[in-house]
């Protein structure tokens, strides 16, 4: 168990829907990271918030969204949701060393 | 553009054997490495990272090998287990960003 929790864990939607994808960083961790992996694919980078900031910005539609609340939380929206968005998606929280520590993901399914 | 390249899609190793898994970069201003595992179902473990200062970097079974004339990183699993068999995944991060960027990974399954 590495600390950082995610919910839901499964996600079924459709096409032109909106989700929140929610993350709960190691106790002490002050940055969060989002991922996502395709199938077959590697991770791929979204974003990253440190105590509440945008820090570092990936390969992140538009479409896509997050932010990090004062508590640390973090969330992932997805809106005008399309087939291909169908993905695992991962959050990571690091805190003073840069070794992160991932949650076991989201999968998200677009019908 | 792929900077961080795992060309070996999967591995195939005895028990007890050595394992070695390759990684490859193009981008020179990467300052440390590290190497995740990955089981079914679960988010990536971290095992092991190396900064650019070292060329090797030991825990346990697990050792990270730094090239970095040759822009190569690799990790030997010694010896290998059952348990090792997983996804391993290779990440690098550019020096002055917070930006990881990760391989394709490799599948490596031990046999008994």
């Amino acid at each position: 168990d590495s600390g950082v929790t995610q919910t839901p864990k499964h996600l079924i939607t459709a096409t032109g829907q909106r989700v929140t994808l929610r993350c709960s960083p190691r106790s002490g961790d002050l940055s969060v990271y989002w991922y996502q992996q395709s199938l077959d694919q590697g991770l791929q980078f979204l974003i990253q918030y440190y105590n509440g900031e945008e820090r570092a910005k990936g390969n992140i539609l538009e479409r896509f969204s997050a932010q990090q609340f004062p508590d640390l939380h973090s969330e992932l929206n997805l809106s005008s949701l399309e087939l291909g968005d169908s993905a695992l998606y991962f959050c990571a929280s690091s805190g003073i060393v840069d070794t992160q520590y991932f949650g076991p993901g989201t999968r998200l399914t677009v019908l | 553009d792929q900077q961080v390249k795992q060309n070996s899609p999967s591995l195939s190793v005895q028990e007890g054997r050595i394992s070695i898994l390759n990684c490859d970069y193009t981008n020179s201003m990467f300052d440390y490495f590290l190497w995740y595992k990955k089981y079914p179902a679960e988010g990536p473990t971290f095992l092991i990272s190396i900064s650019s200062i070292k060329d090797k970097n030991e825990d346990g079974r697990f050792t990270v090998f730094l090239n970095k004339s040759a822009k190569h990183l690799s990790l030997h699993i010694v010896p290998s287990q059952p348990g090792d068999s997983a996804v391993y995944f290779c990440a690098a991060k550019q020096g002055g960003t917070y930006k990881y960027i990760f391989g394709t990974g490799t599948r490596l399954k031990v046999l008994a």
